[in-house]
């Protein structure tokens, strides 16, 4: 099955930093990659994703990259904001191949230091 | 933030009790998840439902029996737990069971086991 790991598990930035949270993962076949963002006491919520037939999507200040031949993605955060600390969930699946179910990375505490 | 419901919101129970956690979502959806969410472990998917139907199992112990009468309501019957067993227990919706499709969550459960 898909493996999906996330580093790092905690990070600190000065509010206005850029931040950057990476995953990797094990299934060639993935190609589907969203990112939920789950504030502290509340639920997690889609933020942002990206299909394998693009390489980069940006919203905003929120971005995501995805290097299918590394079989890694990245989300990067621009110009923080202290509404952006929460953890970060990575996740994976095989679109559209039946069966499809989403593997979610161990989640990124990000902390925005005002 | 009213989509998807969860109840109760905190649940302490013996591990001979039995009890239930409910979810609702008034979305329209006809796919419902449940999650567990422990420290430091990625999101685990327990079960998958669509149109009703179970279509995913993911290996989980017996004590945890889910329920789905119908595509807005989404039980897990709870038995014989252990403590290993406390976590946030996450309920989610969308449209299909499709890993494209935005899921949202509700709120969750906290349960302890004593």
């Amino acid at each position: 099955g898909e493996n999906v790991e996330q580093h790092p598990s905690t990070l600190s930035v000065q509010e206005g930093d850029s931040a950057v949270i990476k995953c990797t993962y094990s299934d060639s076949a993935s190609n589907y990659f969203p990112w939920y963002k789950q504030e502290l006491g509340k639920r997690p919520q889609l933020i942002i994703d990206i299909r394998s037939n693009v390489g980069e999507k940006k919203d905003q200040r929120i971005a995501v990259t995805l290097n299918k031949t590394a079989k890694h993605f990245s989300l990067h955060i621009t110009e923080t904001q202290p509404e952006d600390s929460a953890v970060y969930f990575c996740a994976a699946s095989r679109a559209n191949f039946g069966n499809e179910k989403l593997t979610f990375g161990t989640g990124t505490r990000l902390t925005i230091i005002p | 933030e009213t989509g998807v419901t969860q109840t109760p919101r905190h649940l302490v129970m013996g591990m001979t009790n039995k009890k239930s956690l409910k979810c609702e979502q008034h979305l329209g959806h006809n796919a419902m998840y449940w999650y567990k969410q422990s420290a430091k472990k990625p999101l685990e998917l327990m079960f998958v439902y669509n149109f009703k139907e179970q279509t995913e199992n993911n290996s989980v112990p017996s004590r945890f029996s889910p329920e789905c009468p119908n595509s807005s309501h989404l039980f897990l019957h709870l038995h014989t737990l252990q403590p290993e067993d406390s976590a946030l227990y996450l309920c989610a919706s969308s449209l299909t069971s499709g890993s494209t499709d935005t899921q949202y969550f509700g709120p969750g459960t906290r349960l302890t086991v004593l």
